[in-house]
């Protein structure tokens, strides 16, 4: 089955770009990439999903590179209210499979 | 429309009580799931629904959990003979069948068997 890895905490500042890359070598061709965010006590919410190349919305980035074998999320200038965990999921069979996530921390 | 609504919000029950939850999804969203999220781990999928079919159901899910879906609107998840194990948020989130990757959730309920 396919599986996402990806860091498990990262700590940033406010302003500072943060990348967050999740490594999936067995991703099924048909399979688009999709990243969730969970803030504490609350359920996750959808950001961004792509299949190939780059994808940009008014939340983030995802640059997925020809092999597909990883993806990266970029969220540009974050704030404190980015604090939040960061799912990288596999799609199954129409259901998501969320791994442990990377706990972001982001400090004044 | 305000989104998917969980209630309620918090159970504390005894061990061997039974518990039931209730999803309201997003009205125009014909699939809704069910997921069990406990602390420093990510949603575990349990089960979904597609209308008011129950199309695919964890085999993690006990059968001490049964999920309803009737009328193809509403769901209730319900959990018999509760056990210390099932304490966690139990996450509802309901999408179309087009685009189902982008499932829209509910607040979820926090259960605390004693």
């Amino acid at each position: 089955l396919a599986k996402t890895t990806q860091p498990i905490s990262m700590d940033s500042y406010e302003g500072q770009e943060v990348n967050i890359t999740c490594s999936h070598n067995n991703i099924a061709t048909n399979d688009y990439i999709t990243w969730y965010q969970q803030f504490p006590s609350q359920g996750p919410r959808f950001i961004i999903q792509g299949y190939k190349t780059k994808v940009t919305n008014e939340v983030a980035s995802l640059f997925i590179p020809a092999d597909r074998k990883s993806s990266t999320l970029s969220l540009p200038r974050v704030s404190l209210s980015d604090t939040a965990v960061y799912y990288c999921l596999r799609n199954q069979g129409g259901k998501l499979i969320f791994g442990q996530g990377t706990e972001l921390s982001v400090k004044p | 429309d305000t989104g998917v609504s969980q209630d309620p919000r918090h159970k504390i029950t005894k061990r061997g009580q039974n518990v039931t939850f209730r999803c309201d999804p997003i009205s125009e969203h014909n699939r809704l799931y069910w997921y069990r999220q406990t602390l420093g781990q990510g949603p575990e999928f349990l089960t979904y629904f597609q209308n008011e079919a129950q199309l695919e159901k964890s085999r993690l899910l006990s059968d001490r959990f049964s999920a309803e879906r009737p009328k193809g609107s509403f769901s209730t998840l319900e959990i018999q003979r509760t056990e210390q194990g099932d304490s966690a948020m139990y996450l509802c989130a309901s999408s179309a069948s087009e685009g189902w990757e982008t499932q829209y959730f509910g607040p979820g309920t926090r259960l605390l068997v004693l």
